[in-house]
């Protein structure tokens, strides 16, 4: 189940079981929005990216909702993994701020065997 | 893929002391390279967009003369942190944004300064 932290929600979830990772965005005039993985100490690794006109992609064992209505980003991780424990973030692109990218708070993920 | 190094990776310097922290896209070419700080279980948060060969862009906050960027090249941007007190110790990240391909952003793996 989900927790919060210090700073940081963590999801809890046993290996094997699907993950849903939930992210409310703050600009409704984001057109671009990114989930990001960070592991302790390194720097963000791209996941999956979706723009404006899509409501859902699909990657390998990662799938990203959009909705737009209620400014809101899932990711979808199936059948987690051990290596799939780290911090994630999602991050919006707000349409003529010369691409650059504002992060959400983020949520660590635990994977439990 | 596309790399973007930092360097130094880590870095301790003592306070009132200015460092350096550099940031290359190894092969590509970034006109725009953006800069953002992360405290100990906190988000991203970006502290500047660097134009190369223009004036850096700093978001509310920040602080330009504390903090200094310069674009020099199209494939290095710099941080200096000056007159470094211990409440700048923090993860520093770049990213460079890749116009190659489609205007993808690629991600540095950080740099951690502690100030003593």
């Amino acid at each position: 189940g989900e927790s919060v932290g210090l700073h940081l929600p963590t999801l809890s979830v046993q290996e094997g079981d699907n993950s849903i990772i939930n992210c409310a965005y703050s600009n409704s005039a984001s057109d671009y929005f990114i989930w990001y993985k960070q592991e302790s100490g390194k720097g963000p690794q791209f996941i999956i990216d979706i723009r404006s006109n899509m409501d859902k992609r699909q990657g390998q064992r990662v799938t990203v909702l959009l909705n737009k209505t209620v400014k809101h980003l899932s990711l979808q991780i199936a059948a987690t993994q051990p290596g799939d424990s780290a911090v994630y973030f999602c991050a919006e692109n707000i349409a003529g701020g010369y691409n650059k990218l504002i992060f959400g708070a983020g949520t660590r993920l635990a994977v439990h065997p | 893929g596309a790399v973007v190094s930092q360097h130094p990776s880590w870095v301790i310097c003592k306070s009132g002391t200015s460092v350096k922290i550099e940031c290359r896209s190894l092969d590509f070419q970034a006109t725009t390279m953006f800069w953002y700080r992360q405290f100990p279980k906190q988000s991203l948060m970006l502290m500047a967009t660097s134009n190369e060969g223009s004036k850096a862009t700093y978001e509310q906050g920040v602080e330009k003369d504390k903090f200094l960027i310069n674009h020099a090249s199209l494939t290095l941007s710099t941080l200096t942190v000056t007159s470094a007190h211990p409440e700048d110790s923090s993860f520093y990240i770049c990213s460079a944004l890749s116009g190659d391909s489609g205007n993808t952003i690629y991600f540095g793996e950080g740099s951690w300064l502690t100030v003593v």
